[in-house]
């Protein structure tokens, strides 16, 4: 069975601080796909990153860096300097090639001002 | 290239009404997929189609609920009587074809079962 597990019910920061996102997530399969999507307060879902499973490379896009690790099956993703507009519900999620998406239960992210 | 559509965005139907929900993928994608978010939670699996053929619904509820995704047209995910229960965000998504692929949602349809 698939699982994705997201601790972090509830984050609060304040603006320009760093922060992690943790996601940690089971599969029998050997191949796989891992994703981070952000639900902002209007409510749409938004498609942040895909990463292979055989693609352990970490990556980085503006402030948004991702941390995969095969080893301890975790798919961290750290926002960096974090800004207001950062304030949204983040899923990760993993897919076994193709078939339907396993979401973890979401971390929401709150940056004050 | 239009993004994924849903509509109606916002749904208000009494117990024992029927819902119907309406999906148009992306240009190009053939695969259409279906989820449900009740509040406060996360996103779980519903059926997963491609044109005229279900391919998974084992997210689907056994009774009432049922989707398609006809050759012509958007996909539809019909709710038969409505409780208050099927009070939640249905999200649509859909990707190209062959596996592996991203999948792209829509804006959602908010169902208020009063």
């Amino acid at each position: 069975a698939q699982k994705v597990t997201q601790a972090q019910t509830e984050i609060s920061v304040v603006e320009k601080e760093d922060v992690t996102l943790d996601c940690v997530y089971e599969t029998r399969d050997t191949t796989y796909y891992l994703f981070w999507y952000k639900q902002p307060p209007s409510g749409e879902l938004v498609f942040l990153i895909r990463r292979n499973s055989f693609d352990e490379q970490n990556e980085i896009s503006g402030r948004y860096s991702w941390n995969f690790q095969k080893s301890t099956s975790s798919f961290n993703f750290t926002i960096t300097a974090s800004q207001v507009v950062d304030s949204a519900v983040y899923f990760c999620a993993l897919s076994n090639y193709g078939q339907n998406f396993v979401f973890g239960p979401g971390t929401r992210l709150s940056v004050l001002p | 290239n239009a993004g994924v559509m849903q509509n109606p965005r916002h749904l208000v139907r009494r117990r024992g009404q029927e819902a119907r929900l309406r999906c148009s993928p992306m240009k190009g994608h053939s695969h259409v997929y279906w989820y449900r978010q009740l509040p406060e939670e996360g996103l779980k699996f519903m059926v997963y189609l491609q044109k005229e053929n279900i391919i998974d619904e084992s997210g689907m509820p056994k009774e009432r609920f049922s989707a398609e995704f006809p050759k012509e047209g958007p996909s539809i995910l019909r709710i038969q009587q409505v409780v208050r229960g099927d009070s939640a965000a249905y999200f649509c998504a859909s990707s190209p074809p062959g596996t592996s692929e991203t999948q792209y949602f829509g804006p959602g349809t908010r169902l208020l079962v009063l």
